[in-house]
């Protein structure tokens, strides 16, 4: 596709459920980025890749987040034991080239935990 | 404190305003500067990148003042098309390539 795709748009899920999200970049983009937005907050850093490797873990809130990626491609966001606070939009995004370069954003997953 | 910091408004202004938005970041060793716009539940798009030198793109201004640390973004003749939250932020290469958003500064034109 032309752009960052992100699926599902929206999950809805019951407290202590595992969820995964998954984020397609655009072909060619080295570096792939999570946030999460909660609602009239800011986007929350959580992780970004350089290729596979993860150089900066520092925003995963907890040991039950955690993201891999894979060919250089697509990544998937696991949060485990889901809780209430961890409702929020998962945003995507990926660039180019790290740092400099303008980041294309996916249209997000839209995360629910009841 | 946090690392970006914006007014989160919201500007109401009418068409054919001129309107300003500051942003203040915290690490002098920030190395570039975006503004991103993003909509009503939408995601951020790119608005402008922000040199040094300062840069304009139709009515869209951006500055930089690295000894104060902070960059604005000035809109003349607003649109109603304008109307939309703008997102400061801020990449500390020597954290590895990590970008702060700010909260966003919200703003709305009026007919």
């Amino acid at each position: 596709g032309a752009g960052v795709s992100q699926s599902p748009s929206n999950k809805v899920t019951e407290k202590g459920k595992d969820v995964e999200l998954r984020c397609d970049p655009i072909s060619g983009h080295t570096a792939l980025y999570w946030y999460r937005q909660s609602l009239g907050q800011g986007l929350e850093f959580l992780i970004y890749f350089q290729g596979n490797s993860a150089p900066d873990k520092s925003g995963l809130p907890s040991d039950r987040f955690s993201a891999e990626r894979t060919g250089g491609s697509v990544s998937t966001l696991t949060i485990q034991r889901t809780q209430q606070e961890d409702s929020a939009v998962y945003l995507c995004a990926s660039s180019l080239l790290a740092g400099v370069t303008e980041q294309f954003f996916g249209p997000g997953t839209r995360l629910t935990v009841l | 404190r946090k690392e970006v910091e914006q007014d989160p408004g919201p500007f109401n202004v009418p068409e054919g305003a001129t309107v300003a938005f500051n942003c203040t970041y915290s690490n002098s060793a920030s190395q570039s500067f975006f503004w991103y716009r993003q909509d009503c539940r939408k995601e951020p798009k790119l608005l402008m990148s922000v040199y040094s030198s300062g840069n304009e793109d139709g009515r869209f201004t951006a500055q930089l003042n690295r000894a104060s640390q902070y960059i604005s973004l000035l809109i003349r003749d607003s649109k109603l098309s304008d109307s939309a939250t703008y997102l400061c932020v801020v990449n500390l290469s020597n954290t590895g390539n990590q970008f702060y958003f700010g909260t966003g500064t919200s703003l709305t034109v009026i007919p």
